[in-house]
């Protein structure tokens, strides 16, 4: 079975703070795929990244950095310097080998406030 | 501006009448996909097509119905079946259907939220 934790239902920072959001997952693939959306108050789900199971390099884009550990089945997604405009839901995904499933965990809500 | 619409933005439905989502895309992707989401939960499948004329049942699909007769076009149908319909209905499509690289990334539109008086 496949499945995607996000222990963090909510967290408040002020801006400014650095946030680190976690993300663990189970599957039994091989070869999968992961990604974070982020989903701000207008509902609209925006893509942020994807990586594939065979590729632990970190990546960071802007504020934006994301830790892959396969050894410990995470993907982990940090905001540098936080700002208000980062306050949304922030889903974490899997997708499996062949490409069938899209397995989405429950979210984490952050709040940044000013 | 390319992009995929739904409509409409908010719908209010009598118990035991059928009511049909709109979800539009102008990427020319092949793939389209309908989810349900429930507050504090994550995303769950109603349905996906993976071309057109074609579809095939995600993790919920009882109760809904779908059509895909048009590459543009997949509406969702939420029928009198579906016990409890009341949530927020997002709409996504990709380049390409389980191709094992980015063109399977899924990009989404801006939801309806359904509610049932």
């Amino acid at each position: 079975a496949q499945k995607v934790t996000q222990a963090q239902t909510e967290i408040s920072v002020v801006e400014k703070e650095d946030v680190t959001l976690d993300c663990v997952y189970e599957t039994r693939d091989t070869t999968y795929y992961l990604f974070w959306y982020k989903q701000p108050p207008s509902g609209e789900l925006v893509f942020l990244i994807r990586r594939n199971s065979f590729d632990e390099q970190n990546e960071i884009s802007g504020r934006y950095s994301w830790n892959f550990q396969k050894s410990t089945s995470s993907f982990n997604f940090t905001i540098t310097a936080s700002q208000v405009v980062d306050s949304a839901v922030y889903f974490c995904a899997l997708l499996n080998q062949a490409g069938t499933a899209l397995i989405f965990g429950k979210g984490t809500t952050l709040s940044v406030s000013s | 501006d390319g992009g995929i619409t739904q409509s409409p933005k908010y719908l209010f439905r009598k118990e035991g009448q059928n009511v049909t989502l709109s979800c539009e895309q102008n990427l020319n992707h092949d793939a389209m996909y309908w989810y349900r989401q429930d507050p504090g939960q994550g995303l769950r499948l109603i349905y996906y097509s993976q071309i057109v004329n074609d579809f095939q049942k995600g993790d919920i699909a009882e109760g809904y119905s779908v059509s895909r007769e048009k590459k543009e076009s997949f509406p969702l149908t939420v029928t009198s079946a579906q016990k409890n319909p009341t949530a927020f209905y997002l709409c996504a499509s990709s380049i390409r259907w389980a191709s094992g690289d980015i063109t399977d990334t899924q990009y989404f539109g801006p939801g309806t939220r359904l509610t049932v008086l």
